[in-house]
């Protein structure tokens, strides 16, 4: 079972640098988010998609643009990195609906230099 | 707009020992509350979820209690062992709205 799926697990940039990560979930979910995770300040939103075809801004959106390419696949991208992006960035997707719970990748850890 | 607190930021106990940790929300219009396990530098893992409408869900030495009116979940560990060592987050899910806490984190002494 592949769950959720990120790639790349590790990325250094320099500032100013572009790069897009990558989400793919198998579970036949609508609802896919994109949050940062950063030391005492807990996990932060970015970007939401409740369903192919839409996205929303989150909590902290400035800097960062979405594509929710079709059912299985959403992902983030950074067009100008700055050196408060470095952070663990987590993508997570669920069923909307009260049961289902979510369902995490395992992360990707950027650095901007 | 949701809070979710958790008590304590941080816990050791020694092995055997049972525990609880600590979660409450300003929100009670919940769908449901999931807590998770992170590890260092790992991705979260579900360990329960619990709907509105319940009150409890139990997994192996894990016990999950949620309070709506009070505004409190808490997760009971039985036993516990090094290898529960961990961050735990509680994350409160309402329409369109996920939101969490900072956790605790947990370490077990040999």
């Amino acid at each position: 079972n592949a769950g959720v799926t990120q790639t790349p697990k590790f990325q250094v940039l320099k500032t100013g640098q572009s790069m897009t990560l990558q989400c793919a979930q198998d579970m036949n979910h609508n609802s896919m988010y994109w949050y940062r995770q950063d030391p005492g300040m807990g996990l932060r939103l970015i970007y939401y998609s409740a369903s192919e075809g839409t996205t929303d801004k989150g909590e902290v959106p400035n800097g960062y643009n979405v594509s929710r390419l079709n059912k299985r696949e959403f992902s983030l991208r950074l067009e100008s990195a700055a050196p408060s992006q470095t952070s663990v960035y987590f993508c997570a997707s669920t069923l909307t609906g009260a049961n289902s719970p979510l369902h995490f990748g395992n992360g990707t850890r950027l650095t901007v230099t | 707009k949701q809070e979710v607190t958790q008590i304590p930021a941080a816990l050791s106990v020694p092995e055997g020992e049972n525990l609880v940790l600590n979660c409450s929300f300003t929100d009670s219009a919940i769908y449901n509350l999931q807590w998770f396990r992170q590890d260092p530098g790992k991705g979260l893992t579900s360990l329960l979820l619990i709907q509105s409408s319940q009150r409890e869900q139990t997994s192996g030495r894990l016990n999950a209690s949620l309070d709506k009116s009070s505004g409190r979940s808490t997760l009971y560990i039985a036993a516990s062992q090094p290898g529960d060592s961990a961050t735990y987050l509680c994350v409160s899910r309402g329409y369109q709205k996920v939101t969490f806490g900072i956790g605790t984190k947990l370490q077990v002494i040999p």
